[in-house]
Parts: C-alpha cells; structure tokens; sequence
C-alpha cells in the first residue's frame, strides 16, 4: 500500500461546478498536510495548507480526518484556470528525522 | 516574498559533460531541496540540506553532487549522467526542516536533457 494515495483522475467536471479530491495516508504519525497545484510543465505552487480544524481560502476548503487518516480539498464554483494537477504532501516527523511523502496527483480539467 | 529562483531554465549535456544546476532563495530559509520529477509523476525528493549540512540523501547515484555554499544557494552538480536522467529538476525551500515550520516553496524548475 503507498504511503500517500490519491485519485489519479482525470476529473472532468463542466465550469462552475464543485469538485472533492481525497487523498489517504497510513502513517499515523503524519504531522503536517498540504495541497499544492501544478500546472503542465510548472513547478508545484502551494494552494493550502491544510489544519486541524480545516481551512478555507475562497472557493477552496481543505479538511484533515485524523482518525479516517484523509485529507481532502472541495473547489466551489470552479473556473476553467482550477484545471492543473492537484498534489497531496504529507510531512512524517519521527523522533529524529522528518520524511516528505507526495501523492501522485489527481488531474482536473474544467470544460466550458 | 515567497521566490526561489532557478538556473539554467533549460539545459542540453551530452553523457560526458559536466554542468551545474543553481538555485536560490533570500526568504532566509534554513532548509533547501532538491526533487526530480518525470513526465506525469510526482516530485522525487533527492537531497535535503538543513542549515547548509546534508541532512537527507535518498540513495541518489554519485553523479549526482550537491553544494550548499551558504544559507541562499544550492547547486547540484552532474556527471556522466545518462539519458534515463532527463527530467524536470526542482529546487524547494522552507523556513526549516522536520518541524512545524517546513512549508515548501518550489522554483521553476530547470529542465534536463541528456543525450
């Protein structure tokens, strides 16, 4: 089993609608969680950073399941420029080391 | 300011060059990365500097040598790579590593070809 699994997709949901990834994690001693975006050929940018108590940034909202052990990310409204990959990060912090786990990305593609 | 930027954009070597890939960040971050990514897959990480030591070394072939000068800069020098190494090489920072505060920031990326 991965360590970080995600959706691959590809989602391909009409403009204006609202889409969930999930994405779950095994190590229970993951620590810290974000979403990142990528478009083709960029680099990954930070989209959210992802609490305890979810968070929300706009259209986006993130929520962490500690004892389901997901995370996941809701797009409202969603707008032909949200069609990138969609990255979960788990951070693993041990006793003496830390261990920086991607997902492999769910793709999404807005159509007009 | 959250800019890490990277040199060269693009870069062609043949299997016996030697080149060097650069990357720095002045948000006075004390952690620096190195990942690979390939077409369609997630980044790989490759090296992890914490305060310009070695922290993290992922079982990355020699021709393959990283430098941190100082706190900004890291370079990661190339050898007698192989065609197999073409990819899209990322540079992240963040304010530290294995703590709270490890928010990654990724440059552009510079990518490589090998012939």
């Amino acid at each position: 089993r991965k360590e970080v699994e995600q959706d691959p997709g590809p989602f391909n949901v009409p403009e204006g609608a609202t889409v969930a990834f999930n994405c779950t994690y095994s190590n229970s001693a993951s620590q810290s969680f974000f979403w990142y975006r990528q478009d083709c050929r960029k680099e990954p940018k930070l989209l959210m950073s992802v609490y305890s108590s979810g968070n929300e940034d706009g259209r986006f909202t993130a929520q962490l399941n500690r004892a389901s052990q997901y995370i996941s990310l809701l797009i409202r409204d969603s707008k032909l420029s949200d069609s990138a990959t969609y990255l979960c990060v788990v951070n693993i912090r041990g006793s003496s080391a830390s261990k920086i786990i991607f997902g492999s990305g769910t793709r999404l593609s807005i159509r007009p | 300011d959250t800019e890490v930027t990277q040199t060269p954009k693009h870069l062609v070597m043949g299997m016996t060059n030697k080149k060097s890939l650069k990357c720095e960040q002045h948000m006075g971050h004390r952690a620096m990365y190195w990942y690979k990514q390939k077409a369609k897959k997630p980044p790989e990480l490759m090296f992890v500097y914490s305060y310009e030591k070695l922290s993290i070394n992922e079982s990355v072939p020699s021709r393959f040598s990283p430098e941190c000068p100082n706190s900004s800069l890291l370079n990661l020098h190339l050898h007698a790579l192989q065609p197999e190494d073409s990819a899209l090489y990322l540079c992240a920072s963040s304010q530290e590593y294995g703590t709270s505060r490890e928010t990654q920031y990724f440059g552009p990326g510079t990518r490589l070809l090998v012939l």
